[in-house]
């Protein structure tokens, strides 16, 4: 157990819809970062927040964006969703930039 | 070139023997390497991290590490089956963890 939890754990949603995914930090982190992980795949970077200011964004289209709250828990948000979509969302903790990543158990995200 | 390239596998051990796993990367500049272990189904676990040249050893587990090859692999020694997941290759381009970037993975299989 790491400490970092995720909701909910499975989603089926119908493409053009919306989804929010929510995480909870391990106590004491102030950085969380966002992945998805498509079938067969190693996770790839969306975004990360510090302390409730974006710092570093991967290669994904605005329609996915996120927040991060004075308590460091964060959102992960998906506009439009798209078939391609559909992965295991992955919600990783550091207790600053400096220090490992941890990760929650994930939410499964299925767009039919 | 991917960023970070892990042997395909599967990979079978027989249970007892040690199993050897391999990753590249191409970013010269990364500073901090990471191996994580995933069941199927669940999320990505921390089992090493390594920063300098050299080996490090934690309990059965062994990474090295080489920046000039840009080559770091894991070793497995008395392998067991609960040893059998994916193992994922990550390497961050500073200490800072601005982003993790992933292998694809290596699916290990250890056969009693």
């Amino acid at each position: 157990e790491t400490g970092v939890t995720q909701s909910p754990t499975h989603l089926i949603k119908t493409r053009g819809q919306q989804v929010t995914l929510r995480c909870s930090s391990q106590s004491g982190h102030n950085t969380v970062s966002w992945y998805q992980q498509a079938l067969g795949q190693g996770p790839q970077f969306i975004f990360q927040y510090y302390r409730e200011e974006e710092n570093g964004r991967g290669n994904f289209p605005p329609r996915f964006s996120g927040l991060q709250f004075p308590n460091y828990s964060s959102e992960l948000n998906v506009n439009a969703l798209e078939l391609d979509d559909s992965a295991l969302y992955l919600c990783a903790s550091s207790r600053t930039l400096q220090e490992t990543q941890y990760f929650g158990p994930g939410t499964r995200l299925l767009v039919l | 070139q991917k960023e970070v390239e892990q042997n395909s596998g599967p990979l079978s051990v027989p249970e007892g023997a040690i199993a050897s796993l391999n990753c590249t990367y191409s970013d010269r500049g990364s500073q901090s390497f990471f191996w994580y272990r995933q069941y199927s189904g669940k999320s990505p676990e921390l089992i090493m991290s390594i920063y300098s040249n050299g080996d490090k050893e934690d309990g059965r587990f062994t990474a090295q590490l080489n920046k000039a090859s840009q080559y770091v692999s894991l070793l497995i020694r008395d392998s067991q089956p609960s040893d059998s997941a994916t193992y994922l290759c990550a390497v961050a381009t500073r200490f800072g963890n601005e982003k993790l970037t992933f292998g694809t993975g290596t699916r290990l299989t250890i056969i009693p």
